[in-house]
């Protein structure tokens, strides 16, 4: 079955870091591929996405490529702020139905 | 894309009691969803809703403890029975929605469930 497997965390960072999450992939067919954000105390949010290969979606600063060739859908943003400050999960959908798959999460904190 | 309405947003439940949750959508869709999100963990779904028929669920869930209804194609309710602590989590509704040959998710706001 689809599978998504996230960079363990917590990742703790310094404000204007770099960031990189990884984030692979095992499905059938081509699936949509997703970032969801979950701030504190807050329900799930849609951070980007993107729908077939070479996509970029990008959104508050935050990149990713859907990359086929090594089913990988890395987050990355080049300089972070304290409020970026969340759990980002990686999921996909369309292979099964319209069911989603969801990384673990990882645990991002910036620190000033 | 699609508007997902949930509620409660947020609820504190004696045990033993039951909650029922309704997910309205802005739009008919065919399939839709239920996950729950454990604290500190990541989504599971719980089963898939199919108008006009009963719901499938996924391992480990079972209908006598989530009976979910589904009376028309923009309409669902999950409800958390006979509830103990172990049950606090955030429930999330869920519609697939094809565009443009691709299938994307949407998700409602979610349920915060505690149970004391």
């Amino acid at each position: 079955g689809d599978s998504v497997t996230q960079m363990e965390g917590p990742v703790t960072l310094s404000e204007e870091a770099f960031l990189t999450i990884n984030c692979t992939y095992t499905a059938t067919g081509y699936p949509s591929l997703f970032w969801y954000v979950q701030y504190p105390g807050e329900g799930l949010q849609l951070l980007l996405k993107a729908t077939k290969a070479d996509d970029k979606g990008s959104n508050k600063g935050f990149e990713a490529t859907y990359r086929k060739e090594t089913t990988s859908f890395h987050l990355e943003k080049g300089s972070v702020q304290v409020s970026d400050s969340a759990v980002y999960f990686c999921a996909l959908s369309g292979t099964n139905a319209g069911k989603s798959t969801f990384g673990d999460g990882t645990t991002l904190t910036v620190k000033p | 894309s699609a508007v997902i309405s949930q509620k409660p947003s947020r609820d504190i439940c004696q045990r033993g009691t039951s909650l029922t949750i309704q997910c309205q959508v802005d739009s008919q869709v065919t399939m839709m969803f239920w996950y729950r999100q454990q604290p500190g963990q990541s989504l599971t779904l719980i089963a898939t809703a199919n108008q006009g028929s009963e719901a499938t669920y996924e391992s480990g869930f079972v209908i006598d403890k989530f009976p979910i209804s589904r009376p028309n194609l923009t309409f669902s309710t999950l409800t958390v029975s006979n509830m103990s602590p172990e049950d606090s989590s955030i429930y999330l509704c869920s519609v697939a929605r094809r565009t443009a040959g691709n299938t994307e998710a949407f998700f409602g706001q979610g349920t915060r469930l505690t149970v004391v």
